[in-house]
């Protein structure tokens, strides 16, 4: 039982380079949720799936786009990175976002950094 | 929306002295609310929380918080800790979305 994976663990981009940041859970939970988080700041919520076939803007949302491939699987994407986009991403699931009594489960974190 | 304060950017304390992490939330109506803890180069981890009832939570690894509604407050406890309590922790509050505060470092020294 892995929990919540994310991968890759650490990327260097340029500026204006796209990539995909890919997270699967194992745990049948039907919420899933990106954070980016930034020193002083807190984890800040960039998108979220409350279920799947469903996505949702957070507090931070421009720049980024997300896909919800299936229940199991979330990704984010960044079109063109910019510097502001250097962050520890985190990605998380609950097993439903209309109860927020539930906890969430965050994964290892990716590390970016954008040149 | 609700929004959380984490009193103390940095809290240095000596192994085996007591420490409390000091975190007041604003809201409207009435939240959930969240202590989570993140080891060096790692994700979060739930350390405790108040959905309902006895005001006093007990988490994880010795760590206790006490939910004060009239203060709006959610203030993170331990009685003795150890090096390996140094970490940074969350304070969360959740109503519809979650929101957390900036974090805490707590260092441990020997």
């Amino acid at each position: 039982n892995a929990g919540v994976t994310q991968t890759p663990k650490f990327q260097v981009l340029k500026t204006g380079q796209s990539m995909t940041l890919q997270c699967a859970q194992d745990m049948n939970h039907n919420s899933m949720y990106w954070y980016r988080q930034d020193p002083g700041m807190g984890l800040r919520l960039i998108y979220y799936s409350a279920s799947e076939g469903t996505t949702d803007k957070g507090e931070v949302p421009n720049g980024y786009n997300v896909s919800r491939l299936n229940k199991r699987e979330f990704s984010l994407r960044l079109e063109s990175a910019a510097p502001s986009q250097t962050s520890v991403y985190f990605c998380a699931s609950s097993v439903e976002s209309r109860q927020p009594y539930n906890e969430q489960f965050f994964g290892p974190g990716t590390r970016l950094t954008v040149l | 929306a609700q929004s959380v304060t984490q009193l103390d950017s940095q809290v240095p304390v000596f192994e085996e002295a007591p420490v409390e992490l000091r975190c007041n939330y604003s809201s409207s109506v009435s939240v959930y609310l969240f202590w989570y803890v993140q080891y060096p180069n790692q994700g979060l981890q739930l350390l405790l929380k108040y959905l309902s009832g006895s005001t006093l939570v007990k988490g994880i690894n010795g760590f206790e918080a006490e939910f004060n509604k009239s203060q709006t407050s959610f203030h993170l406890r331990k009685p003795s800790v150890h090096i390996s309590d140094t970490a940074e922790y969350f304070c969360a509050v959740s109503n519809n979305d979650m929101r957390f505060g900036a974090g805490t470092r707590l260092t441990v020294k020997p």
